[in-house]
């Protein structure tokens, strides 16, 4: 079984400050993570992943996310915050065994970012 | 940009009518996700497809049913809505490779009055 922590369901930072959002899974072997942000009224769309190999990952919009296996952590970060950052952010594990239903998500955290 | 579409994105509609929400992919993925989220809220998987004529339940019960009859293909429906029903329902499509990311259509946005 999988599952996926977000701690935090709402975040507020102030515009240019760092962004950290956090999650952490379990997983009972090596697991693929994602993270995707959702603005109002849309569907989801994939920030980063981690898949193999280097354990920091960038994605777009300045995001990047460091996998700590030691530490069962995934958290979101971005150094400088923008306006348009405000959104739901949604963390999810699939298991590496790669069946269909094993896309788990976290609860989501609202980000606001205050001017 | 992803090529998954639903539609309607928004509807209204009376208790007990019959409703069908559509989802279509072009990318021809054989995995095909239908999601339910409340406002503010997290996602639940209620049903999933491994491929044509391939469906299974997810991990939130839920009434409405659905068919893969063509890979693109995977519409969502409700025989008789409640207002118990009123939600915004994702669809989703993935590859078939374990560490490949589901694409998400915009949702559609369904209220049952």
């Amino acid at each position: 079984a999988q599952s996926v922590t977000q701690l935090g369901s709402h975040v507020s930072v102030s515009e240019g400050a760092l962004v950290l959002l956090r999650c952490n899974y379990s997983s009972s072997v090596p697991p693929y993570l994602f993270w995707y942000v959702q603005y109002p009224n849309q569907g989801l769309q994939l920030l980063l992943k981690y898949t193999t190999g280097a354990t920091l990952v960038k994605g777009i919009n300045g995001f990047e996310a460091e996998f700590k296996k030691s530490e069962t952590s995934f958290h979101l970060t971005k150094p400088s915050a923008h306006m348009s950052d405000a959104a739901e952010y949604f963390c999810a594990v699939r298991s590496s065994s790669g069946s269909a239903r094993q896309l788990t998500f976290g609860s989501g955290t609202q980000l606001t970012v205050l001017p | 940009e992803a090529d998954i579409y639903q539609t309607p994105r928004y509807l209204v509609i009376g208790t007990g009518k019959k409703i069908t929400l559509e989802c279509s992919q072009t990318m021809g993925h054989d995995k095909m996700y239908w999601y339910q989220q409340d406002p503010g809220m997290e996602l639940h998987l209620i049903h999933y497809s491994y491929g044509v004529n391939s469906t299974e339940k997810g991990d939130l019960s839920s009434e409405s049913t659905v068919s893969r009859i063509r890979t693109e293909h995977f519409p969502l429906t409700l025989e008789s809505a409640r207002p118990s029903h009123t939600s915004q329902y994702l669809c989703a499509s993935s590859g078939d490779r374990a560490g490949t990311e589901a694409f998400f259509g915009q949702g559609t946005r369904l209220t049952v009055v």
